[in-house]
C-alpha cells in the first residue's frame, strides 16, 4: 500500500493479557516510530527506530512495553501484563531520513482498550 | 525540541481564512516549524513545514517571523472538512522525534 498501515484497528483485551499491535511502515522508509494518544491529548512519543535499532525508547512508559523491528521494515509494538490505563490509541509513523527534515507520514492508529 | 504553544482552540467561517498562531519562542537555529493536524479517529498529517522563509503549498501558508520566534499556519479557505486538531512542532532531524503539544482545535463552521 502506499501508505502506514496499522493492524489492528480495534483491540479489546482483558487487563492481564498480552497483546501485540503491527505497523507497516511505507515501503523503503528507515525511520519509525510509536506514539500513544489518550482521549483529548496530543500523541505521546513511545520509541524510534532507525532500520532494525531502537534508536531512542526514552517514551516506553514501563518495562512492560517493548518494540521490535526485526528486518527494518515491519515493526510490532508488545504488550505485557495489559492494565487499564495502557487504553489509548497506538500511532505508528514512518519517516524517510534520506533528506533532512522530511515528513512523517501516520498510519491510522490502533485503538486498544483494555477491559 | 523547543516548546511551543498554542491556543487551545479556534472558530473560523467557512469560506473564510484560518489564521492560526503559534510561540516558539525558545526556537534553536536548526529548528524547522512543523505543521500537522488531525482530524478525528484519523491519524496526524502532514501541512508544512519551514525554517525562516515563509512557505505556500496547496494547502496551507506558513509565515515565520524574522526573530522565528512565531509563525501562523493560514487555511485561505477554510471548509468545513479543515476542522480538526491543529499541532505545530518545532523540530531538528537530530532530535529524532516530533514534540507534539496540545494543539488547537479549530472548528470551521457554515
Amino acid at each position: 500500500g502506499a501508505g502506514v498501515s496499522q493492524t489492528p484497528s480495534n483491540k479489546v483485551t482483558e487487563k492481564g493479557k498480552y497483546v501485540e499491535l503491527r505497523c507497516d511502515p511505507i515501503s523503503g522508509h528507515t525511520a519509525l516510530y510509536w506514539y500513544r494518544q489518550s482521549l483529548g491529548q496530543g500523541p505521546e512519543f513511545l520509541i524510534y527506530f532507525q532500520g532494525t535499532g531502537a534508536a531512542d525508547d526514552s517514551g516506553l512508559p514501563n518495562d512492560r512495553f517493548f518494540a521490535v523491528r526485526p528486518e527494518g521494515s515491519v515493526s510490532t509494538l508488545k504488550i505485557q501484563r495489559t492494565e487499564r490505563g495502557d487504553s489509548a490509541v497506538y500511532l505508528c509513523a514512518s519517516r524517510s531520513t534520506g533528506n533532512m527534515n522530511t515528513e512523517a507520514f501516520f498510519g491510522q492508529g490502533t485503538r486498544l482498550t483494555v477491559v | 525540541d523547543a516548546k511551543t504553544t498554542q491556543p487551545p482552540s479556534m472558530d473560523c467561517a467557512e469560506g473564510r481564512a484560518a489564521n492560526l498562531p503559534c510561540n516558539h519562542s525558545t526556537i534553536s537555529g536548526n529548528e524547522y516549524v512543523y505543521w500537522y493536524r488531525q482530524i478525528h479517529s484519523q491519524g496526524p498529517q502532514y501541512i508544512i513545514h519551514g525554517l525562516k522563509n515563509n512557505e505556500t503549498n496547496e494547502m496551507a501558508s506558513l509565515i515565520i517571523t524574522e526573530d522565528r520566534k512565531s509563525s501562523t499556519l493560514i487555511l485561505p479557505h477554510a471548509t468545513l472538512r479543515d476542522t480538526a486538531v491543529y499541532y505545530c512542532i518545532a523540530y531538528n532531524n537530530a532530535g529524532n522525534m516530533l514534540t507534539f503539544g496540545g494543539g488547537t482545535r479549530l472548528m470551521v463552521k457554515p
